[in-house]
């Protein structure tokens, strides 16, 4: 049972560049959620979507895109990679009160 | 509108001496409350949680939480630290209908020998 898969693990992007995080689960949770982490500030939320079809704004969504593609994929997407983007990024899903997190994906913007 | 706070971004303890990481949330509404654990370079794995009922929680690896309503708090304890508890700990509060989690900065827990 995989979980909440992220791809890729790590990523160097230049300022400018475009990319998407990959995010799927397999648990066949209707909420999945985008949280960004970094020192001192614990994890934020981007943006989540409670089920297929519906995406709502967190608390740092500028700069950010996403795409629930279907119930198992949630995708999200630099257009323009700013270093201030530097960060952890985590996918998870959720199953009543309890949320279930990837392993996550460590993004440098240079 | 919901938030947390812990108390220490970093906390020391000995092998064998008493863990107590602090939480305190706010909330607007009846909250759920979560403690997290990290491992380096891993992701997020659920320690216990409060919903209804009981207001000690017991969750793995030995810790528990009393989620104490007067005092809006939800502090995690253990009895006696092991080497393998040194990681980072979140709180985290999310109301009745789950959708959005809030998370505390952290609270890294070194356990020395």
């Amino acid at each position: 049972n995989a979980g909440v898969t992220q791809t890729p693990k790590f990523q160097v992007l230049k300022t400018g560049q475009s990319m998407t995080l990959q995010c799927a689960q397999d648990m066949n949770h209707n909420s999945m959620y985008w949280y960004r982490q970094d020192p001192g500030m614990g994890l934020r939320l981007i943006y989540y979507s409670a089920s297929e079809g519906t995406t709502d704004k967190g608390e740092v969504p500028n700069g950010y895109n996403v795409s629930r593609l279907n119930k198992r994929e949630f995708s999200l997407r630099l257009e323009s990679a700013a270093p201030s983007q530097t960060s952890v990024y985590f996918c998870a899903s959720r199953v009543g009160p309890e949320a279930f997190f990837g392993q996550g994906t460590r993004l440098t913007v240079v | 509108a919901q938030s947390v706070t812990q108390l220490g971004s970093h906390v020391s303890v000995s092998e064998g001496a008493l863990v107590l990481l602090r939480c305190n949330y706010s909330s607007s509404v009846p909250p759920y409350l979560f403690w997290y654990v990290q491992y380096p370079n891993q992701g997020l794995q659920l320690l216990l949680k409060y919903t209804t009922g009981a207001t000690l929680v017991k969750g793995i690896n030995g810790f528990e939480a009393e989620f104490k309503k007067s005092e809006t708090s939800f502090h995690l304890t253990k009895p006696s630290a092991h080497m393998s508890d040194a990681a980072e700990y979140f709180c985290a509060v999310s109301g009745a209908l789950f959708n959005k989690f809030y998370f505390g900065s952290g609270t890294k827990l070194n356990v020395k020998p």
